[in-house]
């Protein structure tokens, strides 16, 4: 069975400060990555998905960025967040085939003030 | 197209019975049923083809009406357990089978 790891759990970071989020996954090869966001109370929006190494895929435009340097390593990414970019950042993975059942990692909190 | 989610919150006493629906605009592929604790990661609970097939999982199961690009999640007999925010997530007939839409969810909630 495939797991999903995180870092960090939490983040407090101010205005204008740079970001990394990093997951990694055990237990897989060559999955689907997902980056989603949920800003407090509210549903999972998709941000970047990736089907391989450099392929990132980008679903809403902001000044965010996703990049999977390794097979199993996907990572979210700000030269200066702002604000908005509060919430619970999630990555998910999926398998190779079709339908694509997609599975949660434990979550990044991030606060931004 | 994000699909609708209805009702947006309900809450039960400990041993009643709940239907949460999931509904589009589009022709589904296939329905993708979470669950999310407070505080936590979205729990994967059931994944539903188009078909109209029905699944069941311990007293939750779910539906999927391909004609009326409809799911339905129900939850007979609820415990304390069950509380949380439920998301069904969706992929449209002809789309990318890897991305999902998913609703803004329904709150559960169950009550001693």
């Amino acid at each position: 069975s495939q797991t999903i790891h995180q870092w960090p759990a939490t983040l407090v970071q101010p205005v204008g400060s740079p970001l990394s989020l990093e997951c990694t996954v055990e237990g897989t090869s060559n999955p689907n990555l997902y980056w989603y966001r949920q800003a407090a109370g509210r549903g999972l929006q998709l941000l970047f998905y990736s089907v391989g190494i450099g392929q990132i895929s980008s679903e809403v435009p902001q000044n965010l960025s996703a990049s999977r340097p390794q097979d199993r390593q996907f990572i979210l990414s700000s030269k200066k967040l702002l604000l908005s970019d509060s919430g619970f950042y999630l990555c998910a993975t999926g398998g190779a085939g079709a339908p694509d059942t997609q599975y949660f990692g434990p979550g990044t909190r991030l606060t931004v003030l | 197209q994000q699909p609708v989610q209805s009702p947006q919150a309900v809450i039960l006493r400990e041993g009643e019975d709940a239907v949460i629906n999931c509904s589009s605009s589009k022709a589904l592929y296939s329905v993708h049923w979470y669950r999310q604790k407070h505080g936590e990661a979205p729990v994967f609970l059931m994944i539903l083809l188009k078909g109209g097939e029905q699944k069941g999982h311990d007293k939750i199961s779910a539906s999927f009406n391909e004609k009326k690009q409809q799911s339905s999640l129900y939850l007979t007999a609820s415990q304390l357990s069950y509380s949380g925010t439920y998301f069904c997530g969706t992929v449209h007939s002809g789309g990318s089978n890897y991305k999902l839409t998913f609703g803004k969810g329904t709150l559960l909630t169950v009550n001693p």
